[in-house]
């Protein structure tokens, strides 16, 4: 079974520049998750698509958004990108119906913002 | 308020020696756990769960964790370590039973001497 595929792996922008990452779950996930990763913040949730809806939300600003298809991919979008924005953006997929099954991390794309 | 800590954001053991990661939970319901390990490069893998079926619980590669409520604890331990083991762990947990936003801890970076 293939894991969770992010696109780009890597990425460098301009800031006030805005980019659109793209994930691609677990065969037969409903659930996809972002999460990012920084040195000073270590890893914080952005939030949870399940069934094309957003389920969850972490403590972002508007400028970071996501969807989700039909066939459970996922996209996220920063507009507006601030030097801060530098990051490993992770995504996750799980069945989403409960607990139990634990999220599967993609080994995520690295956005530079200069 | 519900948190993750992970005690010791460096440690260093020798090979074939013991690891002992540890990782504390804060939370009125006893939450769902993971161990997950990060090589440099790459997304979150998942060594073991949680989830209230056993207090032992058995990994991947040679890794075991115990669940224990009384000192709201979930620590990781290797009997022996080997130099692929050197990576970075984190420690999470989902709090919410129904919302898929896992809370990680600020993760241990792992250095096996030779």
């Amino acid at each position: 079974k293939a894991g969770v595929t992010q696109t780009p792996r890597y990425l460098i922008k301009t800031r006030g520049q805005q980019v659109t990452l793209s994930c691609s779950p677990i065969s037969g996930h409903r659930s996809v998750s972002w999460y990012q990763q920084t040195p000073g913040q270590g890893l914080q949730f952005l939030f949870e698509y399940f069934s094309e809806t957003q389920r969850n939300k972490g403590n972002f600003p508007g400028r970071f958004s996501g969807r989700q298809f039909s066939n459970s991919r996922s996209e996220m979008n920063v507009s507006t990108l601030e030097l801060g924005d530098s990051a490993l953006y992770l995504c996750a997929s799980s069945l989403g119906t409960d607990n139990n099954s634990p999220l599967h991390f993609g080994n995520g794309t690295r956005l530079t913002v200069t | 308020a519900q948190s993750v800590t992970q005690l010791g954001s460096h440690v260093s053991v020798s090979e074939g020696a013991l690891v002992l990661l540890r990782c504390n939970y804060s939370s009125s319901v006893p939450p769902y756990l993971f161990w997950y390990v990060q090589y440099p490069n790459q997304g979150l893998q998942l060594l073991l769960k949680y989830t209230s079926a056993a207090t032992l619980v058995k990994g991947i590669n040679g890794f075991e964790a115990e669940f224990k409520k009384s000192e709201t604890s979930f620590h990781l331990t290797k009997p022996s370590a080997h130099m692929s083991d050197a990576a970075e762990y984190f420690c999470a947990g989902f709090f919410n039973f129904g919302n898929e936003k896992l809370t990680f801890g600020t993760g241990t970076r792992l250095t096996i001497i030779p």
